[in-house]
C-alpha cells in the first residue's frame, strides 16, 4: 500500500498569503489528486492528474509534481479557501488519501 | 443535477450487520464505477471498496475484505454495501462517490454508522 504523508498537518494563512501543502509518496504514483472538505460538507474533487483543476476551481490554486513528491498551491490566500485538503493516489491499489491538512484562515 | 444520496446508516451492535444504499440520479449510473469512502468521526478519508460498471471488477480495502460486500443494481440506479461481523472502528460517515478517470467527481452527503453496545 502506498502511504501519503501530508504537511503540514494544520495551518493558518492569511488573506493574500501563498500557501503549499506538500504530500510525499512512500513510492512513485503517476499522478497525485487532491481534495478540498469543508466542515460540515463532502469532499469535492479540486485538483486532478497533478496539475489540473477541477470545474470551478480559481485559478489560483495550482499542483505540481512527479514521482514521489507532489504540492498544493494557493497563490493568495482567500477567506473561502479555509478548509481540510487531502491528496489521493490511486496508481495502486488500495487507493490511499493523506491525512489532510487543516488550512485556517489567520 | 447529479445527485447520490446514501442511506442505511444507524447503531448497531458489535458483530451484527447493516446494508447501505446509495440511489444515483442525474447522471448515466450504469457507465461508470462507483465507490464506498468512508470518515470515521473528526479523522480523514479512508476508502473501503470499489464496483465497476458492470460489476466484473471489485476491489475492496484490507481492513473490510471478506466482511463487506459491495454490489450494484444499474436497473435501479443503486450502489449497495453489506456489511457484517461489524467492529467499533468501522464507526464512521460512509460516502458513496462515482469514479471517472481516476477521480471521485460526484460525493453523497453521507450515511452515518456508528457501531456500538
Amino acid at each position: 500500500e502506498i502511504v501519503l504523508t501530508q504537511s503540514p498537518t494544520t495551518m493558518a494563512a492569511s488573506p493574500g498569503e501563498k500557501v503549499t501543502i506538500t504530500c510525499r509518496a512512500s513510492s512513485s504514483v503517476s499522478y497525485m489528486y487532491w481534495y478540498q472538505q469543508k466542515s460540515g460538507a463532502s469532499p469535492k474533487p479540486w485538483i486532478y492528474e497533478t496539475s489540473k483543476l477541477a470545474s470551478g476551481v480559481p485559478d489560483r490554486f495550482s499542483g505540481s509534481g512527479s514521482g514521489t513528491s507532489y504540492s498544493f498551491t494557493i497563490s493568495s490566500m482567500e477567506t473561502e479557501d479555509a478548509a481540510t485538503y487531502y491528496c489521493h493516489q490511486w496508481s495502486s491499489t488500495p487507493p490511499t488519501f493523506g491525512a489532510g491538512t487543516k488550512l485556517e484562515l489567520k | 443535477e447529479v445527485q447520490l444520496v446514501e442511506s442505511g446508516g444507524g447503531l448497531v451492535q458489535p458483530g451484527r450487520s447493516l446494508k447501505l444504499s446509495c440511489v444515483a440520479s442525474g447522471f448515466t449510473f450504469s457507465n461508470y464505477g462507483m465507490n464506498w469512502i468512508r470518515q470515521a468521526p473528526g479523522k480523514g478519508l479512508e476508502w473501503v471498496a470499489y464496483i465497476s460498471s458492470g460489476s466484473s471488477y471489485i476491489y475492496y480495502a484490507e481492513t473490510v475484505k471478506g466482511r463487506f460486500t459491495i454490489s450494484r443494481d444499474n436497473a435501479k440506479n443503486t450502489l449497495y454495501l453489506q456489511m457484517t461481523s461489524l467492529r467499533s472502528e468501522d464507526t464512521a460517515l460512509y460516502y458513496c462517490a462515482s469514479f471517472n478517470n481516476y477521480v471521485f467527481a460526484y460525493w453523497g452527503q453521507g450515511t452515518l454508522v456508528t457501531v456500538s453496545s
